[in-house]
């Protein structure tokens, strides 16, 4: 069955701090995806990457940094955190063309206060 | 730019009612849609997709989706709720390499 894990369930953190989320999959696949997802807004995709080192923005991406370094983690970098950051984060992966994501790790809430 | 719109927020349903979630995207041309389904305090699933072939795909738990493309909808649908049911519904669609979703429906099913 596929794994996707994201480091932190819940955290807390405060406006200017840099602040990593991670993600990692079990199922080599080549595609990995964080969203942030906000009531009455849906999900709204903030990075993608197709392969290791290789990244596109998805439709959110300012404040946001990304790192692939390894096939199966993906991190997620605030760069100095405010306020409106404050959302769950889901991560997700898929494997071949197309880039839908077919699994979800179980989200990290993020409140920055 | 494609977008998606779901029409209901917020759904409530008696259980073996019957479900109609509306979807219907902007962008015509050739399209992949989805439905995904967030049940309470688990992550986010498929439940059914559609690339090409019989507009009627069904999907897991007995749910089917129904491509119309003159009427740009992909509407959920299931004959018989159940409690079980109750969660959070989200259609989605491609813009090229990118997958839209749409701002989600919550059904409530009542027991």
């Amino acid at each position: 069955d596929v794994k996707v894990t994201q480091s932190s369930r819940y955290l807390v953190k405060r406006t200017g701090e840099k602040v990593f989320l991670e993600c990692v999959q079990d199922m080599d696949h080549e595609n990995m995806f964080w969203y942030r997802q906000d009531p009455g807004l849906g999900l709204r995709l903030i990075y993608f990457s197709y392969d290791v080192k290789m990244k596109e923005k998805g439709d959110i991406p300012e404040g946001y940094s990304v790192s692939r370094e390894k096939k199966e983690r993906f991190s997620l970098i605030l760069e100095s955190a405010s306020t409106n950051q404050t959302s769950m984060y889901l991560c997700a992966s898929s494997f071949g063309q197309g880039y839908q994501p077919q699994h979800f790790g179980d989200g990290t809430r993020l409140s920055i206060l | 730019a494609q977008s998606v719109s779901q029409h209901n927020h917020h759904v409530i349903l008696s259980e073996a009612a019957s479900l109609e979630l509306g979807c219907n995207y902007s962008y015509g041309g050739t399209v992949n849609l989805f439905w995904y389904v967030q049940y309470p305090g688990q992550h986010l699933q498929l439940l059914l997709k559609y690339f090409s072939g019989d507009p009627l795909v069904k999907g897991i738990k007995g749910f089917e989706a129904e491509f119309i493309k003159s009427k740009f909808s992909f509407n959920l649908r299931k004959p018989s709720v159940q409690w079980s049911d109750t969660a959070e519904y989200f259609c989605a669609v491609n813009q090229g390499d990118k997958i839209i979703f749409g701002k989600g429906t919550r059904l409530h099913i009542l027991p």
